[in-house]
């Protein structure tokens, strides 16, 4: 009964790609989130949903697209892939936009060769 | 632009100490702050979550404490163990961005 499940857990692939990342939740939160984690540990989002609106788009290339097919899954897929992209990301949800704390997934840490 | 620092940067202590890790953050205007723990290769478990309007939280040997005004935070542990090892996040939500904004974390390492 995972509270925050992604899948998968490790993605290995190579440049030129296109891969998915699925991401689910059991809370019944509303706000659900991309968070990248670089090779220098560094945590920063990417892209959140608010009841399937996004809300907040940073500064990502447009090879990353976000999908809300609901309030419980937020997908994140990743076109043509290139070496930079290597990193960790996490999905994370929260309540009321944050001000319940966030609870995060255990990562996929994508590795492109 | 709500930036947030971790100092120190890396602690090494041996077991059996108490510790203080601190957190600052730039913009005073935030809702909460959370503290999370990661072990290598592994994802993020929320610690402790300190509202804007309270000034601790406490779980087991982990006491946090936040002063806004100052824009700081500490996280207390008490009676280090082995097993605390790992590199201990502090975030901040709210202020002019509507997302949680980290620190670059500490890692703590406790010798037997």
């Amino acid at each position: 009964d995972t509270a925050v499940s992604q899948t998968p857990k490790y993605l290995v692939t190579q440049m030129g790609n296109d891969k998915s990342i699925k991401c689910e939740q059991n809370l019944g939160h509303d706000t659900m989130y991309w968070y990248k984690q670089d090779s220098k540990k560094f945590l920063k989002i990417m892209f959140s949903y608010n009841n399937k609106e996004l809300i907040i788009n940073e500064t990502v290339p447009n090879r990353f697209s976000p999908k809300s097919p609901d309030k419980a899954h937020l997908n994140l897929h990743i076109n043509s892939l290139e070496l930079g992209d290597s990193a960790v990301y996490f999905c994370a949800s929260s309540p009321n936009r944050g001000a319940g704390g966030y609870t995060f997934g255990s990562g996929t840490r994508l590795t492109v060769v | 632009k709500q930036e947030v620092t971790q100092i120190p940067a890396a602690l090494s202590v041996p077991e059996g100490e108490n510790l203080v890790l601190n957190c600052s953050f730039t913009d005073s205007a935030i809702y909460n702050l959370q503290w999370f723990r990661q072990d290598p290769g592994k994802g993020l478990t929320s610690l402790l979550l300190i509202q804007s309007s309270q000034r601790e939280q406490t779980s087991g040997r982990l006491n946090a404490s936040l002063d806004k005004s100052s824009g700081r935070s500490t996280l207390y542990i008490a009676a280090s163990q082995p097993g605390d090892s790992a590199t201990y996040l502090c975030a901040v939500y709210g202020g002019s961005q509507g997302n949680l904004i980290f620190g670059k974390g500490t890692k703590l390492s406790v010798k037997p």
